[in-house]
C-alpha cells in the first residue's frame, strides 16, 4: 500500500533558525496537503499543493511539490516558539480521497 | 461554526471492557475518518466514510474494532475486549470537497486508557 515517509522524526533549532522537513511517497500523488499539530492538539490544516512544480508560500513557511509529484517540502524561515509542533504531510492516490499522512517531523524551539 | 466533536474526552475502562467513542462531525461533510495515535507518535488510518458508499476499513487493526456511521452523520467507534495496546488518542475527522480541496478537520479526540 501507499507509505509516505517524512524526514527527520525529530528537529531541534535556536529559535530564528530556519528548519525544513521532506516528504516522500512511494506512490505518485493526486496532491499533497500540510498539517500542524500542537502539542496537546489536534492536526490543523496549513495547505494543499496540486500541480507539479507547485510552490506556496505563507508567510515565513514555504510549500513545495516536486515534479514527479511524489515529494514535498516545507521550509520555515526564521523559526519562533509559535512554529513549535510536529508538521505531517498527507496525500491521497489518484482517485482516491482517502488520505495517507506521513510520519510526522517534530520541531522543538530552543529560545 | 461548530467544529469537529468527540466524546469523551477521556474515557478510562477496564482490560477486557467494551467502549463506544462517537464523533460529530461538521453538518455537511460527507467524509468521515478515524485515526489512533500513541503517544509522541503519527497518525495511524482507521476507517474512512464517504457518503453512502461501502466504508473502507483497511486500517482497522482487528475484529475488536468496529465503527459505523448513522444517517451520514453521527460516527461511533466500539472496541470489544479492550487491551492495554488499545490506549491512544483517537482522533476524528470529515472533509468536504470545494474549491479542489479535501481539507480534513479534526476533532479533539478521544483519549482512551486501558488499565
Amino acid at each position: 500500500g501507499q507509505q509516505v515517509m517524512q524526514i527527520p522524526q525529530y528537529q531541534h533549532v535556536q529559535e530564528g533558525e530556519d528548519f525544513t522537513t521532506y516528504c516522500n511517497s512511494s506512490t505518485t500523488l493526486s496532491n499533497i496537503q500540510w498539517y500542524k499539530q500542537r502539542p496537546g492538539g489536534h492536526p490543523v490544516f496549513l495547505i494543499q499543493l496540486v500541480k507539479s512544480g507547485e510552490v506556496k508560500k505563507q508567510k515565513r513557511l514555504t510549500f513545495q511539490f516536486g515534479e514527479a509529484k511524489k515529494n514535498s517540502s516545507l521550509h520555515i524561515t526564521a523559526t519562533q516558539t509559535t512554529d513549535v509542533g510536529t508538521y505531517f504531510c498527507a496525500g491521497p492516490g489518484f482517485g482516491n480521497e482517502k488520505l495517507t499522512f506521513g510520519t510526522g517531523t517534530r520541531l522543538t524551539i530552543i529560545p | 461554526g461548530a467544529g469537529v466533536s468527540q466524546s469523551p474526552s477521556n474515557k478510562v475502562t477496564e482490560k477486557g471492557k467494551d467502549v463506544e467513542l462517537r464523533c460529530d462531525p461538521i453538518s455537511g461533510h460527507t467524509a468521515l475518518y478515524w485515526y489512533r495515535q500513541s503517544l509522541g507518535q503519527g497518525l495511524e488510518f482507521l476507517i474512512y466514510f464517504q457518503g453512502n458508499s461501502a466504508p473502507d476499513k483497511s486500517g482497522l487493526p482487528s475484529d475488536r474494532f468496529s465503527a459505523e456511521r448513522t444517517g451520514g452523520s453521527v460516527s461511533t467507534l466500539t472496541i470489544q475486549r479492550t487491551q492495554q495496546e488499545d490506549s491512544a488518542v483517537y482522533l476524528c475527522a470529515s472533509s468536504k470537497y470545494r474549491d479542489y480541496i479535501y481539507e480534513q478537520y479534526f476533532g479533539p479526540g478521544t483519549r482512551l486508557t486501558v488499565t
